[in-house]
């Protein structure tokens, strides 16, 4: 099974500023077909979660381009280049190359200081 | 507009039996797999279990192997979830998912005598 592992757990930001989340694998997320399979999703204080960030850094429709995803092999990161009040809660990385199981990781929480 | 509502969940007594149902709407469902994936209170996200575009291929993780049944019903629109032999740690608001592109609210099921 492929343990994703999310840094920091706790990020308070201050807004207008940027944040950026770690999320590291067990494994190399790269399928057979060449893509890599690491989304990043987010989940807002009452609301189910929203995919944000697929195949590493393609937006999903809707998506403020304020969000950014990066990385390769193992080793990601989710960005805000600057944080509005609205990105309050817990952003999760999850990964699709080898299932199953479907894995995420444990999640970051956002807060404003 | 694409919608997933869930329904069916509830308070159970341990090794009591649930049916949870996820009607979509908004997006062709047969041509989707669909997945239901787990949140416990305060809690991260964890995958349950998950089906083929033609219900022909199933998976589950290893927490629930054996007593949930996961199904779809194309005609209808609907995914189903069969839950028994519950346990404490079935507690969890329950989300089914389309692929992991869009998620329905979720539907909470308590087990608890």
């Amino acid at each position: 099974e492929v343990v994703l592992t999310q840094s920091p757990l706790s990020l308070p930001v201050t807004l207008g500023q940027p944040a950026s989340i770690s999320c590291r694998s067990s494994q190399s997320l790269v399928y057979s077909d060449g893509k890599t399979y690491l989304n990043w999703f987010q989940q807002r204080p009452g609301q189910s979660p929203r995919r944000l960030i697929y195949w590493v850094s393609s937006r999903d429709s809707g998506v403020p381009d304020r969000f950014s995803g990066s990385g390769s092999g193992t080793d990601f990161t989710l960005k805000i280049s600057r944080v509005e009040a609205e990105d309050v809660g817990v952003y999760y990385c999850m990964q699709g190359a080898h299932w199953p199981p479907w894995t995420f990781g444990q999640g970051t929480k956002v807060e404003i200081k | 507009e694409v919608q997933l509502v869930e329904s069916g969940g509830g308070l159970v007594q341990p090794g009591g039996s649930l049916r949870l149902s996820c009607a979509a709407s908004g997006f062709t469902f047969s041509n989707y797999i669909m997945n239901w994936v787990r949140q416990a209170p305060g809690k991260g996200l964890e995958w349950v279990s998950y089906i083929s575009q033609s219900g022909k291929t199933t998976y589950y993780a290893d927490s629930v192997k054996g007593r949930f049944t996961i199904s779809r019903d194309s005609a209808k629109n609907s995914l189903f979830l069969q839950m028994h032999s519950l346990r404490a740690e079935d507690t969890a608001v329950y989300y089914c998912a389309a692929s992991f592109d869009f998620w329905g609210q979720g539907t909470p099921v308590t087990v608890s005598s």
